[in-house]
């Protein structure tokens, strides 16, 4: 089982200001990493899959880095905005994963105040 | 939008009752999961398949059962509930851990 950790478990902040949110991974026989947005009532959706160290990914107002030498991403959200507000799940399969199972950390609850 | 779907989204039930929440998908993609989660708590991994006819344990220990007789179909099944199964479950399908996951919506399971 992998130990999958992100902090803060939660955070309140206005709207326009600019975010980010740390997970952490074991680093040996690391294999991807994924963040995943959950709104309340919906289901869980894909923002990044990362594999390479150095990766930095970009959707929007969103955008992720990964270090897979130290065992962690970020995920960044510039200019909160209150659609934003969500659990931002952080999720890590290894090389043992062959059948695509991810392991999950608590996830962040990201709370935009307009 | 993903097509991944699950039934029902609330399901409030008694003690002992037998229950299959269902889990659809019309990707083709032969991986499919069902994850357990409680409140504040980590997405736990209950049981998981890699095609037909194959089915494996997660890490979590789990009292239900699944099936996968077609590729688009992987219903839970708990032969007799109780309120320790009370928890949201979520199914998932992917092609492999190097690509996105795509869940269903959960089912809020409450057993009284």
């Amino acid at each position: 089982i992998l130990n999958v950790e992100q902090s803060p478990q939660s955070l309140h902040v206005q709207e326009g200001d600019s975010t980010n949110f740390t997970c952490s991974f074991p680093s040996s026989n690391f294999y991807a990493l994924h963040w995943y947005r959950w709104e309340t009532a919906k289901s869980p959706e894909a923002l990044f899959v990362m594999t390479l160290n150095g990766d930095e990914k970009k959707k929007g107002r969103i955008s992720a880095t990964l270090n897979t030498k130290e065992g962690y991403s970020y995920l960044y959200i510039k200019g909160s905005q209150p659609e934003d507000s969500a659990t931002y799940l952080c999720a890590s399969a290894d090389r043992g994963s062959t059948l695509g199972r991810l392991y999950f950390g608590r996830g962040t609850q990201l709370t935009v105040w307009p | 939008e993903a097509d991944i779907y699950q039934t029902p989204r609330y399901l409030v039930i008694g003690t002992g009752k037998k229950i299959t929440l269902e889990c659809s998908q019309t990707m083709g993609h032969d991986k499919m999961y069902w994850y357990q989660q409680d409140p504040g708590m980590e997405l736990h991994l209950i049981h998981y398949s890699y095609g037909v006819n194959s089915t494996e344990k997660g890490d979590l220990s789990s009292e239900s059962t699944v099936s996968r007789i077609r590729t688009e179909h992987f219903p839970l099944t708990l032969e007799s509930a109780r309120p320790s199964h009370t928890s949201q479950y979520l199914c998932a399908s992917s092609l492999g851990p190097n690509t996105e996951a795509f869940f269903g919506q959960g089912t809020r399971l409450t057993v009284v």
